[in-house]
């Protein structure tokens, strides 16, 4: 267990709906990652929160947003669903905001009908 | 921004033998490089990582090593199990990249 809790495990929903994943890092530490898995593909980073702020962001769609909440917990909101936006998604959290080993949880595995 | 190629895409070993995955990075003020290995249907879990001071680290049956003024690491996993057999992936990270960007991931396969 890496002490990183993403709910829901699995969620479906239809074409043009919204989502919101939900992460809680480990304890101690400050900061969480975004990453978006598709079906054999690599893992795409899409945002990083340290301890409240946006730190990095990489190539996270409009359609998509994150905060990360003063007990240090994010979300990842994701609306105007697309068939395309279907993959896995992972939360991670580190220590530090940079150059720390990240910790993933079991991630939430989206599904757009 | 940064960049990792990663190869061989898939690769297959006999049970026992060597196996090696490369991974080259753009920027060279990159210092961090995990690697990461996933299971089918599971989350990436970090077996090994070397920071741009350090040339190779090794633990157990894994090692990695570092060249920086090539810009390219390796993963080398020594007498090879058939729990072995995941995806690996390389990452690099450092001031310059301010994010962990992975490489596309190494399908390995331990036949018995």
């Amino acid at each position: 267990d890496s002490g990183v809790t993403q709910t829901p495990k699995h969620l479906i929903t239809a074409t043009g709906q919204r989502v919101t994943l939900r992460c809680s890092p480990r304890s101690g530490d400050l900061s969480v990652y975004w990453y978006q898995q598709s079906l054999d593909q690599g893992l795409q980073f899409l945002i990083q929160y340290y301890n409240g702020e946006e730190r990095a962001k990489g190539n996270i769609l409009e359609r998509f947003s994150a905060q990360q909440f003063p007990d240090l917990h994010s979300e990842l909101n994701l609306s105007s669903l697309e068939l395309g936006d279907s993959a896995l998604y992972f939360c991670a959290s580190s220590v530090d905001s940079i150059n720390s080993p990240l910790h993933f949880g079991n991630g939430t595995r989206l599904t757009v009908t | 921004g940064e960049n990792v190629e990663q190869h061989p895409s898939t690769l297959s070993v006999q049970e026992g033998d060597s196996a090696v995955i490369k991974c080259t990075y753009s920027d060279s003020a990159s210092n961090y490089f995990p690697w990461y290995k996933q299971e089918l249907g599971k989350r990436p879990q970090l077996i090994i990582d070397i920071r741009s001071n350090v040339g190779e680290k090794k633990d157990q049956r894994i090692a990695v090593t570092l060249n920086k003024t090539a810009k390219h690491f390796s993963l080398h996993i020594t007498e090879t199990q058939p729990e072995d057999s995941a995806v690996y992936f390389c990452a690099a990270s450092g001031q310059g990249a301010q994010k962990l960007v992975f490489g596309q991931g190494t399908r390995l396969t331990i036949n018995p």
